[in-house]
């Protein structure tokens, strides 16, 4: 069975700082990796979308990289701004037309 | 023009009430979902549908029904409510089904008293 795991839980760092989020999931078979962003009593936002054949998507300030062999993945974001606070959760799709979502990382970015 | 529209946004009712959740994408994608998502903040699937038949049905009590009268329209219905039920609904849509990215409407608050 699929488990997803995010750390750190919360997250909260001075405007302009470089950040690393990161995600581990327990089985490799996957065919690809998504990041969301949660918005508080909003829906979910599909940020980047990694296929199990890449090493890393790019879109703006974030950049997400893809180990599938070790199972990790982590969302980089430069250059942090307030507007970027909110939870980014990792998913990973393994088939069968379900996604296997992680906790989520709070991160709360201050002026 | 939301892409996945979700009504009612927020949901009170006494325990043994049924309910519906209404959701509609106008994006053309053949697969819709349902989420739930816990007081903990955990999303865990609940059912998926493709092109109006069902694909994924994940352990949940039969009190809770999808009915998918076409590929646009993906609503859920909740019998005998309980306390536990107490969650943020989220439908979803995507082009195939997980291949590609994933849209959410922007969620149900279900409150059961």
């Amino acid at each position: 069975k699929q488990e997803v795991t995010q750390i750190p839980a919360a997250l909260s760092v001075p405007e302009g700082e470089n950040l690393v989020l990161n995600c581990s999931f327990t089985d490799s078979a996957i065919y690809n990796l998504q990041w969301f962003r949660q918005d508080p009593g909003k829906g979910l936002t599909s940020l980047l979308l990694i296929q199990s054949s890449q090493r890393e998507q790019t879109s703006g300030r974030l950049n997400a990289s893809l180990d599938k062999s070790s199972g990790r993945s982590t969302l980089y974001i430069a250059a942090s701004q307030p507007g970027d606070s909110a939870t980014y959760l990792c998913a990973v799709f393994s088939g069968y037309s379900t996604l296997t979502f992680g906790k989520g990382t709070m991160l709360l970015v201050s002026p | 023009d939301t892409a996945v529209s979700q009504t009612p946004k927020y949901l009170v009712t006494q325990m043994g009430n049924d309910k519906s959740i209404k959701c509609e994408q106008n994006l053309g994608h053949d697969t819709m979902y349902w989420y739930k998502q816990d007081s903990k903040k955990f999303l865990k699937i609940m059912f998926s549908y493709n092109n109006k038949e069902l694909i994924i049905n994940e352990t949940v009590p039969n009190r809770f029904s999808p009915k998918s009268p076409d590929k646009a329209h993906l609503n859920l219905h909740i019998n005998s409510l309980e306390l536990g039920d107490s969650a943020v609904y989220f439908c979803a849509s995507s082009p195939t089904g997980g291949y590609e990215k994933l849209f959410f409407g922007s969620g149900t608050q279900l409150s059961v008293l």
